[in-house]
């Protein structure tokens, strides 16, 4: 079975700086998707970046950029120059592609705080 | 906003009753999909619908059902309500399978008592 998993589930960083989150998932699929979900205090769920498992080149969305290592099952999130705004907790999730279904399958979960 | 509209956004009932869950897709989105998210959990998939059929079960129990109507629209329905039902439900939707992110609403938030 497909799993995510996301092994801190705090982060703190302070504002300007750089921060990762880390996440690893389990699959016997060759073709799949994975991505990074915010959810803020409103609980509101948005996307934050995407990358197809065929592409090697690592997803960028301003200061959100992945490192994918598909040999080693790992998609972890960069998050430059943090801003207070980005205090959230984060999901990774992966989905696969075949005829029974597309599921999104997330972590659990790390919650990222922002100083000033 | 994303486009999903999901109705009532808080629900507060009793345990033992019933209650339906509405969820609105984004317009041309074909596939709903709904999530349960309990206190301090990530998000626990239940069932997926593509254009009027049941295409994938996850997690979801007996006392939860759903369905997806012709114009689109989801009702998630939740029976004999127990105090452990109590979660953010969100619904999901998604123009293609397999290939477009998921677009979540603002969940409706279900306490029961």
């Amino acid at each position: 079975a497909q799993t995510v998993t996301q092994s801190q589930p705090e982060m703190s960083v302070q504002e300007a700086e750089t921060v990762t989150l880390s996440c690893t998932y389990d699959t016997s699929e060759s073709d799949y998707y994975l991505f990074w979900y915010k959810q803020p205090p409103s609980r509101q769920m948005i996307l934050v970046i995407r990358q197809e498992a065929y592409k090697q080149q690592n997803a960028t969305e301003n200061r959100f950029s992945v490192n994918f290592q598909k040999a080693a099952k790992s998609f972890s999130l960069k998050i430059s120059d943090s801003q207070l705004g980005d205090a959230a907790m984060y999901f990774c999730a992966y989905r696969f592609s075949n005829q029974a279904g597309t599921a999104l399958i997330f972590g659990k979960g790390t919650t990222l705080s922002v100083s000033s | 906003d994303s486009g999903v509209t999901q109705t009532p956004k808080h629900l507060i009932t009793a345990t033992g009753q019933r209650v339906t869950l509405r969820c609105s897709p984004r317009s041309g989105d074909l596939s709903v999909y709904w999530y349960q998210q309990s206190l301090d959990q990530g998000l626990q998939f239940l069932i997926q619908y593509y254009n009027g059929e049941e295409r994938a079960k996850g997690n979801i129990l007996e006392r939860f059902s759903a369905q997806q109507f012709p114009d689109l629209h989801s009702e998630l329905n939740l029976s004999s309500l127990e105090l452990g039902d109590s979660a953010l439900y969100f619904c999901a939707s998604s123009a293609q399978e397999g290939v477009s992110p998921l677009h979540f609403g603002n969940g409706t938030r279900l306490t029961v008592t």
